[in-house]
């Protein structure tokens, strides 16, 4: 199974700073790589699909880049209701693959 | 907009089975993959398997092969994760997704069912 790791795993900033995630995975997994936020008692919710892709209706301040082995994630203007655990998923092999989680609370 | 709804909450003891329902509603059944992942006390979320609503086929993760099990009803909308021979290992929230633009690309989540196995 192809492993993700992501760093950190948790973090605190501050109301409008930027936050920067990385996942990064055991194997070229080309751009095949979605990221998810998961507030606290909820389901998972997609943001961010194959790598780089906005989903529809998800604010413009979340992003995505990267490709083979390195991604990375950005909030670009921390908000009070992006408290929640991110996480990436590989899918360029089975079974598809979660990262750790990053816990992203507000300072 | 796609909406999932699933079944409640469950307990069972060690070795016995546990089955989950999946309920989708927006007219989007067909045409998609339903996806299980569960997720432990603690732990990260783990895909255990699909199923392709539109011909029934069905893949499995290795480490679930044997317990579990991944049926549709298409007149119904509704999918269903068995899983057998549970262990206190089991314990988790189990999630169904249906897949967006791309089939392994989890669209759309259901609210989650907590399962507890205890003896």
């Amino acid at each position: 199974d192809i492993q993700m790791t992501q760093s950190p795993s948790s973090l605190s900033a501050s109301v409008g700073d930027r936050v920067t995630i990385t996942c990064q995975a055991t194997q070229d997994i080309s751009n095949y790589l979605n990221w998810y936020q998961q507030q606290p008692g909820k389901a998972p919710k997609l943001l961010i699909y194959d790598a780089s892709n906005l989903e529809t209706g998800v604010p413009s301040r979340f992003s995505g880049s990267g490709s083979g082995t390195d991604f990375s994630f950005t909030i670009s203007s921390l908000q009070p209701e992006d408290i929640a655990t991110y996480y990436c998923q590989q899918y360029d092999n089975l079974p598809p693959t979660f990262g750790g989680g990053t816990k992203v609370e507000i300072k | 907009q796609v909406q999932l709804v699933q079944s409640g909450a469950e307990v069972r003891k060690p070795g016995a089975s546990v089955k989950v329902s999946c309920t989708a509603s927006g007219n989007t059944f067909n045409n998609h993959g339903i996806h299980w992942v569960r997720q432990a006390p603690g732990q990260r979320l783990e895909w255990m398997g699909c199923i392709s609503v539109d011909n029934g086929k069905t893949k499995y993760s290795q480490k679930f092969q044997g317990r579990v099990t991944i049926n549709r009803d298409t007149s119904a909308s509704r999918a269903y994760m068995d899983l057998s021979s549970l262990r206190s290992e089991d314990t988790a929230v189990y999630y169904c997704a249906i897949s967006g633009r791309y089939f392994w690309v989890f669209g759309y989540w259901g609210q989650g069912t907590p399962v507890t196995v205890s003896s």
